[in-house]
């Protein structure tokens, strides 16, 4: 199974973006895959946010703002989630998921991020 | 609006077995693929299994493959988790999460609450 790599730990200020990472292992390619993104909050379950395929394939989930938003840098086999205006309740963690076989789901290890 | 209500975790030895629920309600249940998901507390998310819309299809992580059984019924609008075989490590909260319409491969939404499962001796 392959490993989804994020930060453990990533910071901004309110009102700054917040750019968060999933690295793909170099065996796969991240253009191939849709990329979801799930927050959590302490004490609550994931929400899902969004996923992110390509511009003309994505979707957002019911209510998550457009702040929240998600892309691709083929060149490090990333995928990103952005997160613009960031406010207080941002505060959270962060888990990127692709379905690599089409059978058994992943996840990454998850970002902690702190809005200063 | 679409509600997910997990039942049955507990304290349970090395060995034994336990069966999870999931009480659906708010959507047309046998129209979508149903998953579970763990999460050890203080840890990140482990997908663990999904079954098909109607049942026919199901998967498993490795880590469960062989100990842990997914099923529904439509009839009750109820997902089950018969976990036999438990080890300390399969200590999580276990989530169950409505996912894509007649696809087994889509996203999580939403999310129960979450049972929490102790297999300790």
């Amino acid at each position: 199974q392959p490993v989804l790599t994020q930060p453990p730990s990533s910071s901004a200020s309110p009102g700054e973006s917040a750019r968060l990472t999933c690295t793909l292992p170099s065996d796969i390619n991240v253009g191939d895959y849709n990329i979801y993104w799930y927050q959590q909050k302490p004490g609550s379950p994931p929400r899902y946010l969004l996923h992110y395929y390509s511009d003309s394939d994505k979707g957002q989930g019911s209510g998550v703002p457009s702040r929240f938003s998600g892309s691709k840098d083929a060149s490090a086999n990333t995928g990103i989630l952005l997160i613009s205006g960031l406010q207080s309740e941002d505060e959270a963690d962060y888990y990127c998921m692709i379905w690599p076989t089409n059978a058994s789901g992943v996840f990454g290890g998850g970002t902690k991020l702190t809005v200063l | 609006q679409v509600q997910l209500v997990e039942s049955g975790g507990g304290v349970v030895q090395p060995g034994r077995s336990l069966r999870l629920s999931c009480a659906a309600s708010g959507f047309t249940f046998s129209s979508y693929g149903m998953h579970w998901v763990r999460q050890v507390p203080g840890k990140g998310l482990e997908w663990v299994t999904v079954i098909s819309y109607d049942g026919s299809n199901k998967d498993y992580a490795d880590f469960v493959k062989g100990r842990f059984i997914i099923s529904r019924d439509n009839s009750k609008n109820t997902l089950y988790l018969q976990m036999n075989s438990l080890r300390v490590e399969d200590t999580a909260v276990y989530y169950c999460a409505k996912g894509g319409f007649y696809s087994n491969h889509k996203w999580f939404d939403p999310w129960g609450q979450g049972t929490l499962v102790t297999v300790s001796s």
